[in-house]
């Protein structure tokens, strides 16, 4: 049973520079998560998907951040134009249809210098 | 939204010593749940509460949700170093978890 997989797993970037990060959920995993957290912080939800479709983002999401799930599985999150106060760990998550238990990956740290 | 507070935010104990962590709520919860995340690790699932009232037990861990549902505990018997990690508390709302800020928990040797 392979977990939620995120990669990649750390990314240092230069400010102004464009990054993106990929999820693969747990398999038949329908709702799948983006959270961010920063050092001291908990995770701050981000958005959601339910099999392809965005439910729901966060104030907190920026027209620089996008995010997509086009055939209900793996995910997709960008960021454009990064400034440093986007440097953060980006947590992914899944959660299986009818639970609400939601399973983290391991994260992908961004730096942005 | 639901929107949740812990304390403490930090505590430092001896090994052997009890420990407990306060989630408090100014709203009814449909549910809590709570999770461990290491020192450089990710949140790992612990427990979900759902009943008021309700307490269960994982070993030396025990949590419990409040009669009204607007707060909830968790309690760790002789800490020891294993126990180290924040462990957030969070209300389900509509399929998302927000999380509280954490309890982050040292344990000395």
């Amino acid at each position: 049973d392979t977990g939620v997989s995120q990669d990649p797993r750390h990314k240092i970037t230069k400010r102004g520079q464009n990054v993106t990060f990929r999820c693969d959920p747990i398999s038949e995993h329908n709702r799948l998560y983006w959270y961010r957290q920063t050092l001291g912080q908990g995770p701050e939800f981000l958005t959601y998907f339910q099999n392809e479709a965005q439910l729901e983002k966060s104030r907190l999401l920026s027209d620089r951040f996008s995010a997509e799930r086009p055939k209900g599985s793996f995910s997709t999150l960008e960021i454009q134009r990064t400034e440093q106060g986007d440097s953060a760990m980006y947590l992914c998550a899944s959660s299986p249809r009818g639970g609400n238990t939601i399973y983290f990956g391991e994260g992908s740290w961004l730096t942005v210098v | 939204g639901q929107q949740v507070m812990q304390i403490p935010q930090y505590q430092h104990v001896q090994e052997g010593e009890d420990f407990t962590t306060y989630c408090n709520s100014s709203t009814t919860l449909s549910n809590i749940q709570w999770y461990k995340q290491r020192p450089g690790g990710h949140p790992v699932f612990l427990i979900q509460l759902v009943k008021s009232g309700e307490v269960k037990k994982q070993k030396r861990l025990t949590f419990q949700f409040g009669e009204a549902k607007k707060n909830s505990s968790l309690h760790i018997t002789a800490t020891q170093t294993t126990d180290v990690g924040t462990y957030f508390c969070g209300p389900d709302s509509s399929y998302k978890l927000i999380f509280g800020s954490g309890t982050r928990l040292l344990v000395r040797p």
